[in-house]
């Protein structure tokens, strides 16, 4: 089982739709968990940090769940911009660094 | 604000050929990363350093050496470039290895032919 997995997608959504991402992690003494975006041929940028009581940034919501070592990101009134790639990144990994996942591609429609 | 800088930003290199990507990082981050990234792969560690003068193995070290002379800047190294080597290499710092999140270089395409 890869250490991080995700659904690569791609995701096409209209403007203004919901769309939520999955995110399975192996090890399950990870400690820290985070959503990153790619914009195509940029680096990698924090999104937001996912905390075990569940968090939210505007119109990001992420949740944890430890006991199935599931992450997932909620993206509420979807904007042309919010077209990317994102990245689950888990703290724990099997050498104790960040470890990414591949990416899961959404693409905003007018 | 520069925050990680990469140089360079683009190199075409023939197979055999060595080369020094370049990392800067003004935050005084303790730690630093080199990734590659490649279509379907994700990013993957090569090699990092928890402080000036030690680098240890990420996931993929191979082919590649690293150095970290200074705290602001972290080498990587290409003794003898192979097509396999051809990516996208990402430098990023962080002020932990744990908790803290890691900030990003605009990345270097190197292209090996």
């Amino acid at each position: 089982r890869k250490e991080v997995e995700q659904d690569p997608g791609p995701f096409n959504v209209p403007e203004g739709a919901t769309v939520a991402f999955n995110c399975t992690y192996s090890n399950s003494a990870s400690q820290s968990f985070f959503w990153y975006r790619q914009d195509c041929r940029k680096e990698p940028k924090l999104l937001m940090s996912v905390y075990s009581s569940g968090n939210e940034d505007g119109r990001f919501t992420a949740q944890l769940n430890r006991a199935s070592q599931y992450i997932s990101l909620l993206i509420r009134d979807s904007k042309l911009s919010d077209s990317a790639t994102y990245l689950c990144v888990v703290y724990g990994g099997s050498q104790g660094n960040l470890i990414f996942g591949k990416g899961t591609k959404l693409s905003v429609k007018p | 604000n520069a925050g990680v800088t990469q140089t360079p930003k683009f190199r075409v290199l023939k197979t055999g050929q060595s080369m020094t990507l370049l990392c800067a990082q003004d935050m005084n981050h303790e730690y630093m990363y080199w990734y590659r990234q490649d279509p379907g792969m994700g990013l993957r560690l090569i090699h990092y350093s928890v402080g000036e003068g030690t680098t240890a193995k990420g996931e993929v070290p191979d082919g590649y050496n690293v150095s970290r002379l200074k705290k602001q800047n972290f080498l990587l190294g290409l003794e003898s470039a192979a097509p396999s080597q051809t990516s996208v290499y990402f430098c990023a710092s962080s002020y932990s290895l744990k908790a803290q999140p890691q900030h990003f270089g605009d990345g270097t395409r190197l292209s090996i032919l």
